[in-house]
């Protein structure tokens, strides 16, 4: 069973409304992390946003924000005011335990910024 | 954020020849990691760089075809060996840092196609 799921290949939004990539996941471990990984057409992979499953409040990080919901076992990644910039692969991942680096990656989705 | 080099950025390389990735972290990184992007696909974890000693493979990778070197805390090697067309891909150098291993970066990554 794949651990993390993004259901959404391909997401369109309008520049400068809001919108949010869903991510949910499937761990036995109490202690868990979850990142969300932004990847541009060049091929990076920039860090956005991380969530520990300890944390009471959602997290945030500028324009990103993390909709958590532990016993839905949900990490949406939600951008507000989108921007051109913004269109890009994103993916989610998740640490469990104390397995140090190992993230496990799901399959992405790509989100394209309208004009 | 960290600050993660990769050398060369791409390279084109023929099959049955080996390929040397470098890793440049800055000096709060803790942990280094290799992962391997495959086209169109999600990021899997190759190995643990693990100063000093042999890297930690994840299952599927093995030393021979992917030996690791990380002689000191902020440089890492990883070689392709005897490439052929199913190694193309972009491996991505990690590092993790942060008090609760909350941060984990990822350098440009190496563009690798092999003919």
């Amino acid at each position: 069973a794949q651990k993390i799921t993004q259901t959404q290949p391909g997401m369109f939004v309008q520049e400068k409304e809001a919108v949010t990539l869903d991510c949910t996941y499937d761990t036995s471990d109490q202690s868990y992390g979850l990142f969300w990984y932004k990847q541009p057409s060049s091929g990076e992979m920039i860090f956005l946003i991380y969530q520990g499953s300890y944390d009471e409040q959602n997290a945030t990080e500028g324009r990103y924000s993390l909709n958590f919901q532990k016993a839905r076992k949900s990490a949406n990644l939600v951008i507000s005011a989108s921007q051109l910039g913004d269109s890009a692969m994103y993916f989610c991942a998740m640490r469990e335990g104390n397995q140090g680096g190992k993230l496990i990656f799901g399959q992405g989705t790509e989100l394209s910024v309208k004009p | 954020s960290a600050v993660i080099s990769q050398k060369p950025s791409r390279d084109i390389c023929q099959r049955g020849t080996s390929l040397t990735i470098q890793c440049q972290v800055d000096s709060q990184v803790t942990m280094m990691f290799w992962y391997r992007q495959q086209p169109g696909q999600s990021l899997t974890l190759i190995a643990t760089a693990n100063q000093g000693s042999e890297a930690t493979y994840e299952s599927g990778f093995v030393i021979d075809k992917f030996p690791i070197s990380r002689p000191n805390l902020t440089f890492s090697t990883l070689t392709v060996s005897n490439m052929s067309p199913e190694d193309s891909s972009i491996y991505l150098c990690s590092g993790l840092r942060g008090r609760f291993y909350n941060e984990q970066f990822f350098g440009p990554g190496t563009r690798l196609t092999v003919l």
